[in-house]
């Protein structure tokens, strides 16, 4: 069973400063996800990261994925006030086929302060 | 836009009663899913469904159904619902894996109360 775990749960940072968010799954995987969550909003793709080496980068924001060592990690540059968010990792278990189900982890709550 | 439309945003139900959540996608994805979400748990997902009338159930299945019968539409289900049933709950869909990269779509979510 796949298992994923993030690492902080929560961080709290100044702006200006950069950090890093840890993500562990527990077998295979070749897909990894990163999502935003607003309060009281839905989640919203941030990255898809499809390979061992993928770094994907969006503004301050950048992933990326060691399927060896089965870490993805995000990271955060110059922390800005509009960041502050939950944000969660997903994986897909590799098995093939069309049908799947993601795993995802308990989320990391960002806040940025002034 | 990939466009997930979930009935109710908010909901207020007494312990007993049966509780319908109904979500629609527009984008003609084959797979939709169900997900509770709760402090500290994260996201767990309930039940999916990869094609019309075809479901399988997820992490936490008990005291729920679901039922597809058109594939826009997935709705879930609870039969009799608990106050351990309080709780976020959000629709996702995606296409088929195997040409596209699995990145689910999300609804703005349903939050349930059941007192």
């Amino acid at each position: 069973e796949l298992k994923v775990e993030q690492n902080p749960l929560f961080l709290s940072m100044q702006e200006g400063k950069n950090y890093t968010i840890y993500c562990n799954y527990s077998t295979t995987s070749d897909r990894l996800y990163w999502y935003r969550q607003d309060p009281g909003k839905s989640l919203e793709s941030l990255f898809v990261l499809l390979s061992n080496g993928a770094v994907k980068q969006e503004g301050r924001l950048m992933a990326s994925l060691d399927t060896k060592a089965r870490l993805s990690t995000l990271h955060i540059t110059a922390a800005v006030h509009d960041l502050s968010a939950t944000y969660f990792c997903a994986a897909l278990p590799y098995s093939g086929g069309s049908n799947y189900k993601l795993t995802f982890g308990k989320g990391t709550l960002l806040t940025v302060n002034p | 836009d990939v466009k997930v439309t979930q009935s109710s945003r908010y909901l207020v139900k007494r312990t007993g009663e049966k509780v319908f959540l109904e979500c629609v996608q527009d984008m003609d994805h084959e797979n939709m899913f169900w997900y509770r979400q709760d402090p500290g748990l994260g996201l767990r997902l309930i039940y999916f469904s990869y094609d019309v009338k075809m479901k399988e159930k997820g992490d936490i299945p008990e005291g729920y159904s679901v039922s597809r019968e058109k594939k826009e539409r997935f709705s879930l289900i609870l039969e009799s619902a608990s106050t351990n049933q309080t709780s976020m709950y959000l629709c996702a869909s995606s296409p088929l894996l195997a040409a596209n990269t699995g990145e689910l779509f999300f609804g703005e979510g349903s939050r349930l109360t059941v007192l």
